[in-house]
């Protein structure tokens, strides 16, 4: 079945540690983005990538990271710079500028 | 300023009780209005787009439709299964980037 896998479910991350969330497609698309969802707030933009080898900031970048090595995969990297990154991410891809398909969500939390 | 709001924030209904939920906006130049499903610890599940106003789009219960200002998702004889969080985003024609509301968390007890 096509789609997109986001893990792990559930990461928790230490003072001063970077963590990494996994975000795999297999529907070929060939745009990619990063969401963070916040209780009672619309989805944010973190970073959106149009073609492998680019991507582009959202609106709230500062303290995160991306690559896009190929097309199926575009990870995202919490760093120790981002002071408050509890929040629940939300990987999607789609077909340009079309709607948005998305994974089911990594749960960020900080000990 | 581009902005969505969505209201209610919260609607509780009995199961077969219809009602509407609004999502209003302002944005400089729309290219497309999108509504989204999400299930409680699950990502959003796209359920309709509407590009101009008076378009209208329906999908079991549920109908959208789009004037110049505002979207409506109205739901006809809910049942429980359709409890979700709703959410609303619009598409600026200028760089295709989506805006969106904070959603309507829908209840619908039996």
């Amino acid at each position: 079945d096509g789609g997109i896998t986001q893990s792990p479910k559930y990461l928790f991350r230490k003072e001063g540690q970077n963590v990494t969330l996994s975000c795999e497609q297999n529907l070929n698309h060939d745009a990619m983005y990063w969401y963070r969802q916040d209780p009672g707030q619309g989805l944010r933009l973190i970073y959106y990538s149009q073609i492998v080898n680019d991507f582009q900031k959202g609106d709230i970048a500062e303290g995160y990271s991306v690559s896009r090595e190929k097309k199926e995969s575009f990870p995202l990297t919490v760093t120790s710079a981002q002071k408050n990154p509890t929040a629940f991410y939300l990987c999607a891809s789609s077909m340009r500028h079309e709607k948005l398909f998305f994974g089911s969500g990594t749960q960020l939390s900080v000990l | 300023e581009d902005q969505v709001t969505q209201s209610p924030e919260a609607l509780r209904l009995q199961e077969g009780e219809s009602s509407s939920l609004n999502c209003s906006y302002t944005v400089s130049g729309l290219r497309g209005l999108f509504w989204y499903r999400q299930d409680p610890g699950k990502g959003p599940e796209f359920l309709f787009t509407l590009y101009s106003a008076g378009e209208e789009k329906e999908k079991e219960r549920l109908k959208a439709t789009l004037t110049k200002k505002e979207s409506f998702l109205h739901i006809t004889a809910p049942k429980p299964e359709d409890s979700a969080t709703y959410l609303c985003a619009v598409q600026r024609d200028s760089n295709y980037q989506l805006i969106w509301g904070a959603g309507t968390k829908l209840i619908i007890k039996p």
